[in-house]
């Protein structure tokens, strides 16, 4: 596709189950991003992958989150024994990396809403 | 630690008039500057950028202004329209291409 898919689009689960969310990038792109969205509130960084470096995982809240991305593909954001206060939505990024890599393209998100 | 931050949580303007959007940042390592549009169930999107050694950037009707020694940024939409309702981001980045976001300032242009 042409732009950046994530799947599913809408989560809705129960206190202290565990989640996985999907991300294609942009093909070509070297770097992946997650952000979180909590509602009435700015971006806020969870985690960076570029090419083969070691991820840069000081957004990431708590040792519940974890993300893994396979190659230059697709990565899968894990929100394990979810919380109440996890409700977010959760956008995922790519870019190119490297100079002209500062413009991310996102995709539309996954709505997550925990009971 | 908010190191950029949108003052103003939402504007009001009338179609046709300029909207001016306000954001200051605090980390004097931040190189590049970003802002993001995001309608609602979609996306932020790419929407004009500066770089540190410039202080003013254009394209089209959106201007970024940058003030470095204020640590402050300004984005001019002239004339506003309708579809430029939207929430819109500024962000920021220091080494490498991580981007600190502010909080956001929903625009109502009326027509």
């Amino acid at each position: 596709g042409a732009g950046v898919s994530q799947s599913p689009s809408n989560k809705v689960t129960e206190k202290g189950k565990d989640v996985e969310l999907r991300c294609d990038p942009i093909s070509g792109h070297t770097a992946l991003y997650w952000y979180r969205q909590r509602l009435g509130q700015g971006l806020e960084f969870l985690i960076y992958f570029q090419g083969n470096s070691a991820p840069d995982k000081s957004g990431l809240p708590s040792d519940r989150f974890s993300a893994e991305r396979t190659g230059e593909s697709v990565s899968t954001l894990t929100i394990q024994r979810t919380q109440q206060e996890d409700s977010a939505v959760y956008l995922c990024a790519s870019s190119l990396g490297g100079t002209g890599g500062e413009k991310l393209f996102f995709g539309s998100g996954t709505q997550l809403s925990v009971l | 630690d908010q190191q950029v931050k949108q003052n103003s949580p939402s504007l009001s303007v009338q179609e046709g008039r300029i909207s001016i959007l306000n954001c200051d940042y605090t980390n004097s390592m931040f190189d590049y500057f970003l802002w993001y549009k995001k309608y609602p169930a979609e996306g932020p999107t790419f929407l004009i950028s500066i770089s540190s050694i410039k202080d003013k950037n254009e394209d089209g009707r959106f201007t970024v202004f940058l003030n470095k020694s204020a640590k402050h940024l300004s984005l001019h939409i002239v004339p506003s329209q309708p579809g430029d309702s939207a929430v819109y981001f500024c962000a920021a980045k220091a080494a490498g291409n991580k981007l600190t976001f502010g909080g956001g300032t929903r625009v109502l242009v009326k027509p």
